[in-house]
């Protein structure tokens, strides 16, 4: 069985302060995508991220961060300096890359709320 | 690149009355369309992965006479609810996978669907 859990169901910080959103996830499959999604008040959902299981890398871009332990199975997501505009629901999904037919497990989402 | 657009982006309707949604991969062909829904505060939830060409495959518990789906060409996916009530009201989002890139997954800007 596949899935994702976010148990932060919402968080708030005041601008310019670190935040760590957490994604555990659970597959049997070796070989499997890992995704981050924004999806802001408007609704449309905004691509941060695809990790591949073989790449442990941990990736910055700009104030975004991920952090991919495969031993713990967690995809962690760090923004550095919060601004205001970062105020949005955060998903962590997966996908198995050979089966499921390309079907995304999405977490629960994480609302965070970044105050000036 | 790599566009999903949805019609209409929102629509209200009468209880009992029927809505199409269309979902269009603007510049790619996707073999593979996803139709989610979600609601307020909640996760995206799965409803049918539609195969250009073939019958969708729905997902447990989701209605398939209540919710046709067709997907006529390879840029084209509508999904239509049928016999609409007040418990439809919901977010529904779309996803086409690119049929050059498996795991490439994109989403359209959803339709917000509210029945009176």
């Amino acid at each position: 069985a596949q899935k994702v859990t976010q148990a932060q169901t919402e968080i708030s910080v005041v601008e310019k302060e670190d935040v760590t959103l957490d994604c555990v996830y659970e597959t049997r499959d070796t070989t499997y995508y890992l995704f981050w999604y924004k999806q802001p008040p408007s609704g449309e959902l905004v691509f941060l991220i695809r990790r591949n299981s073989f790449d442990e890398q941990n990736e910055i871009s700009g104030r975004y961060s991920w952090n991919f332990q495969k031993s713990t199975s967690s995809f962690n997501f760090t923004i550095t300096a919060s601004q205001v505009v970062d105020s949005a629901v955060y998903f962590c999904a997966l996908t198995p890359i050979y089966n499921q037919g390309g079907k995304l497990i999405f977490g629960q989402g994480t609302e965070l709320s970044v105050k000036p | 690149g790599a566009v999903v657009s949805q019609h209409p982006s929102w629509v209200i309707c009468k209880s009992g009355t029927s809505v199409k949604i269309e979902c269009r991969s603007l510049d790619f062909q996707a073999t593979t369309m996803f139709w989610y829904r979600q609601f307020p505060k909640q996760s995206l939830m799965l409803m049918a992965t539609s195969n250009e060409g073939s019958k969708a495959t729905y997902e447990q518990g989701v209605e398939k006479d209540k919710f046709l789906i067709n997907h006529a060409s390879l840029t084209l996916s509508t999904l239509t609810v049928t016999s609409a009530h007040p418990e439809d009201s919901s977010f529904y989002i779309c996803s086409a996978r690119d049929k050059g890139f498996s795991y490439e997954q994109y989403f359209g800007p959803g339709t917000r669907l509210t029945v009176t």
